[in-house]
C-alpha cells in the first residue's frame, strides 16, 4: 500500500522568508507521480508542481521548487519569497504510474505573515 | 474555461435522510473523480469515472453510496442513508490526461 506522511500540521514564517514544508512517502513500484497541492482558504485545491518519478531533474515553477531524493523517499516543496497569497494548506500527494487514485497526506498549514 | 464545479457547496443532513451532491467537471474531460476528507484525515479516493463507465471504484466506503455519471458528463454521487460517520468534504476532480487532476471547490457534508 502506498502512503504519504506530513510532518508539518502546521507552520508560519514571514512574509518574502523562504520556507520549505516536508513530505515522505511509501511505495514499492517504480513509476509514480509526486504533487503538490494548494488549497487557499475557502477555494478549491489547486496542483502547484508535479514531478515524474522517473525525472532525475527537480521540478520548478516560479517561486515553487522541489527537493526529490528517490531513495530516501522524500518531496520536500522550497517557496521562496513567499507572498501572503500564499497561505493555505498544502498536500503532498502520490499516483502510481498504472492506475489515476491520488493517494493524499494530511496537509499542512502555511500562514505566512505580514 | 470553466472549472469544475459541484453542487452544494454545503449540506446538513440528519443522519437516516438521503442527500444527492452533483459534480460538473470540465467540459472534454472524460475522467472523473471522487475523493472525501473526512474531518483531521487524509483526502481519500472513493471512485474513478472514464465517460460514463466506472473504472475504479475500491474506495467506495460501503453500499450506502452511489455514484452515477449519466451520458458521461456530470456526475452524482448519493449516500443513503447518511450516518454521522459521512460527515466531511467530498471533492470532485476531473481530466483530459492522466495524472494532471482538476479539483472542484467541494462540498461540505454534515449529517447531525
Amino acid at each position: 500500500a502506498q502512503t504519504v506522511t506530513q510532518s508539518q500540521p502546521e507552520m508560519s514564517v514571514q512574509e518574502a522568508e523562504t520556507v520549505t514544508l516536508s513530505c515522505t512517502y511509501d511505495t514499492s513500484e517504480n513509476n509514480y507521480y509526486l504533487f503538490w497541492y494548494k488549497q487557499p482558504p475557502s477555494r478549491q485545491m489547486i496542483l502547484v508542481i508535479r514531478q515524474e518519478a522517473y525525472k532525475q531533474q527537480n521540478a520548478t515553477e516560479n517561486r515553487f521548487s522541489v527537493n526529490f531524493q528517490k531513495a530516501a523517499k522524500s518531496f520536500s516543496l522550497k517557496i521562496s519569497d513567499s507572498q501572503l497569497g500564499d497561505t493555505a494548506m498544502y498536500f503532498c500527494a502520490l499516483a502510481l504510474n498504472r492506475d489515476d487514485k491520488i493517494i493524499f497526506g494530511k496537509g499542512t498549514r502555511l500562514h505566512i505573515l505580514p | 474555461e470553466a472549472g469544475v464545479t459541484q453542487f452544494p457547496s454545503h449540506s446538513v443532513i440528519e443522519k437516516g435522510q438521503t442527500v444527492t451532491l452533483r459534480c460538473d467537471p470540465i467540459s472534454g474531460h472524460d475522467n472523473l473523480y471522487w475523493y472525501r476528507r473526512v474531518m483531521g484525515k487524509e483526502i481519500k479516493f472513493l471512485l474513478h469515472f472514464v465517460k460514463e463507465s466506472k473504472q475504479d471504484e475500491s474506495g467506495m466506503p460501503n453500499n450506502r453510496f452511489l455514484a452515477e455519471r449519466t451520458g458521461g458528463t456530470y456526475s452524482t454521487l448519493k449516500v443513503q442513508p447518511a450516518e454521522l460517520e459521512d460527515s466531511g468534504v467530498y471533492f470532485c476532480a476531473s481530466s483530459r490526461d492522466r495524472n494532471t487532476q482538476y479539483f472542484g471547490p467541494g462540498t461540505r457534508l454534515t449529517v447531525l
